[in-house]
This record gives structure tokens, C-alpha cells and sequence, in this order.
């Protein structure tokens, strides 16, 4: 059981180049969602989905774009990358219930930096 | 708008001690609260979680303690170990909040031998 995983772990990217940050869950949760952490900082929601072709803006969703075609897989995407999307970004999935036990489990993040 | 926060960024505490890590919210809505921990370079992994019909809850060496009248939650962390040091994150899910998870900035924790 692999729960969450991330690809590519880092990856540096020049100002207007694109690329997708892979994530993909065997855990059947229908709940995923993408995060990014500046240094210092916390998490900060940027997509969020709650199932298959279903998907939803969170705090920060300038500058990207998400898909979820599948309950595994929830892709980011960066279309026109900039310096202010260094971040490191974590993908998470949880069950949809909401009690206790439902907590998300978390990816181990993509460093991106953009120059 | 509405926000999750920690009172201190950074805690220091001597390696057997007790720690309490304190974090407000503001939304009065949350009814489901996870206490992660992020060790360098890591992702978050889940410590302990309380729902709001809940005032306490305790897990191994871990204890999260809920005042929905001040809107404060807390994490006891017993016998604190050098493996404890880490980075502290409360994160709130509001009832009709669309499931979503918000953090707070957290809470540097260095645990001094």
C-alpha cells in the first residue's frame, strides 16, 4: 500500500515553461487536494477535489490548473511558470466521512523552483 | 476571514518535559480538527484528531484538548523526546466548508537534551 505518491520529487523550471506535478493515491479516498508550502510557512489550499470530474478552487489557484479524471489521479498544473511559484507543493487524499480517523494522508511534496 | 493560528511560532522545551502546542481558530463552524507533525523535508503526517462533540482525546504520549468557547485547541505532548522535533500544524475542516482542510502556520518545536 503505497498511499500517497508524488512525482517528480524536485524539479527547477525557467520563467514560462510548463509542467504537471503528478499525484496519484491507492487508497480509494475520493477526497484529494494540493497544497503549497512556502519556507516558514503553512499550507496554503490550492485545488481541491471531491471526486472524479469533480474539482474546486481553494486560497490560491492563480496560475493553475487541476483535472480529475480518475479517483487515483488529481494532476497540478503550471502552464506559465513564475518565480512566485517556488514553493514546495504536497498532494494529499482523505476518506469523505467526517469523523474521527478521516485525517488526510499526505504525498512527500514536489520542490519546485522556477528562475 | 476566517483563519486557523498558533500563539508561538517556536517552543523549546528539555527532552523528558511536557509540551503544549496552542492553536486558535476563528470559525466558529469547524467541527473537525487534525493535529499534523513535519519533520524537515517530510509531509505532514497525522498526530491525533478530535471532532467538535468531543472536548478531549488522547493517543499514545499525545493528548489534543478542544475549548469551543474560546476557540482554542491544544496539543500535550508527554515525555517530550528528540524525535518530537518538528514543526506543528492545527488544521481545521468548517461544516459546510466543501471538506476542505485549512492550516495554520505552525509551530517550530526543539527539543534541547
Amino acid at each position: 500500500n503505497a498511499g500517497v505518491t508524488q512525482t517528480p520529487k524536485f524539479r527547477i523550471l525557467k520563467i514560462g515553461q510548463s509542467m504537471t506535478l503528478q499525484c496519484a493515491q491507492d487508497m480509494n479516498h475520493n477526497y484529494m487536494y494540493w497544497y503549497r508550502q512556502d519556507p516558514g510557512m503553512g499550507l496554503k489550499l490550492i485545488y481541491y477535489s471531491v471526486g472524479a470530474g469533480i474539482t474546486d478552487k481553494g486560497e490560491v489557484p492563480n496560475g493553475y490548473n487541476v483535472s480529475r479524471s480518475t479517483t487515483e489521479d488529481f494532476p497540478l498544473r503550471l502552464e506559465l511558470a513564475a518565480p512566485s511559484q517556488t514553493s514546495v507543493y504536497f498532494c494529499a487524499s482523505r476518506h469523505p466521512h467526517r469523523g474521527t480517523g478521516t485525517e488526510a494522508f499526505f504525498g512527500q511534496g514536489t520542490r519546485l523552483t522556477v528562475v | 476571514g476566517e483563519s486557523v493560528g498558533l500563539h508561538l511560532p517556536t517552543l523549546s522545551v528539555q527532552e523528558g518535559d511536557n509540551s503544549i502546542i496552542n492553536c486558535a481558530y476563528s470559525n466558529s463552524a469547524s467541527d473537525y480538527f487534525i493535529w499534523y507533525k513535519q519533520e524537515s523535508g517530510k509531509g505532514p503526517q497525522f498526530i491525533i484528531d478530535i471532532r467538535s462533540n468531543m472536548d478531549k482525546r488522547q493517543g499514545q504520549r499525545v493528548t489534543v484538548l478542544l475549548n469551543k468557547t474560546v476557540k482554542h485547541l491544544s496539543l500535550q505532548i508527554a515525555a517530550t523526546q528528540p524525535g518530537d522535533s518538528a514543526v506543528y500544524f492545527c488544521a481545521e475542516n468548517p461544516t459546510g466548508g466543501g471538506n476542505k482542510l485549512t492550516f495554520g502556520t505552525g509551530t517550530q518545536l526543539k527539543v534541547e537534551l
